[in-house]
């Protein structure tokens, strides 16, 4: 299984949005609603801030949002705040019941 | 509050068997549909899924590693466990055990801290 494809890296000023995208195949991100989006702060374990496409867990901030169109999934975070500074990472369900994950994005707060 | 602690040698040599377990404590291993999983994090890398187990013996492994290993739960240590034969210095990462959410086609909700395992003669 291939790797999710990501951009590497990302910036934004404080209280602009960006966007994350993570692009796959229709044996995974396009065939499933299985999607999950998740942030890892340097030395940190990864933390899960959305599932199936675009449902946030309880606590995550309004600020994220996750979308998918055929192959793509995207995540957008509004709001840019300093503590978004982070390493964020996708993963889908795939055809062949495995878990594939994103190669990563860097997220730089200007 | 569910808590997951991996624990593991630290170091290991090449060619050896690493074995890594995942304690459980804050809910039953075995009870629900949970599917606990091993991600594992080379140094300045992504993250890579190894597989995932439910209590019932039911397993998902990740064909593409080459690293030949088994995944397995002790419901009567409430724990998991990875165990990787024959490593070499590309199995040198931080790994980590996870809770995937009631359904193992979803995300992981819940993560241990990560061990760091090196493999180095």
């Amino acid at each position: 299984q291939s790797a999710l494809t990501q951009p590497a890296s990302v910036s934004g000023s404080p209280g602009q949005s960006i966007t994350i995208s993570c692009t796959g195949t229709s044996s995974d991100v396009g065939g499933y609603n299985f999607v999950s989006w998740y942030r890892q702060h340097p030395g940190k374990a990864p933390k899960l801030i959305i599932y199936d496409v675009s449902s946030r867990p309880s606590g995550v901030s309004n600020r994220f949002s996750g979308s998918k169109s055929t192959n793509t999934a995207s995540l957008t975070i509004s709001g840019l705040q300093a503590e978004d500074e982070a390493d964020y990472y996708c993963s889908s369900y795939t055809s062949t019941s495995t878990v594939v994950f994103g190669g990563g994005t860097k997220l730089t707060v200007l | 509050q569910l808590q997951l602690q991996e624990s593991g040698p630290g170091l290991v040599k090449p060619s050896e068997t690493l074995s890594l377990t995942c304690a459980v404590s804050g809910a039953s291993i075995s009870s629900g549909p949970y599917y606990w999983g091993w991600i594992r994090q080379p140094p300045g890398k992504g993250l890579e899924w190894f597989g995932s187990t439910h209590y019932s013996g039911n397993t998902y492994y990740n064909p593409s590693l080459k690293t030949q290993f088994t995944i397995s739960v002790d419901t009567s240590k409430n724990q998991l466990s990875l165990r990787l034969s024959s490593v070499t210095a590309a199995d040198t990462a931080v790994y980590y055990c996870a809770r995937h959410l009631d359904n193992r086609q979803r995300g992981f909700d819940y993560w241990g801290q990560g061990t760091l395992v090196t493999v180095s003669s």
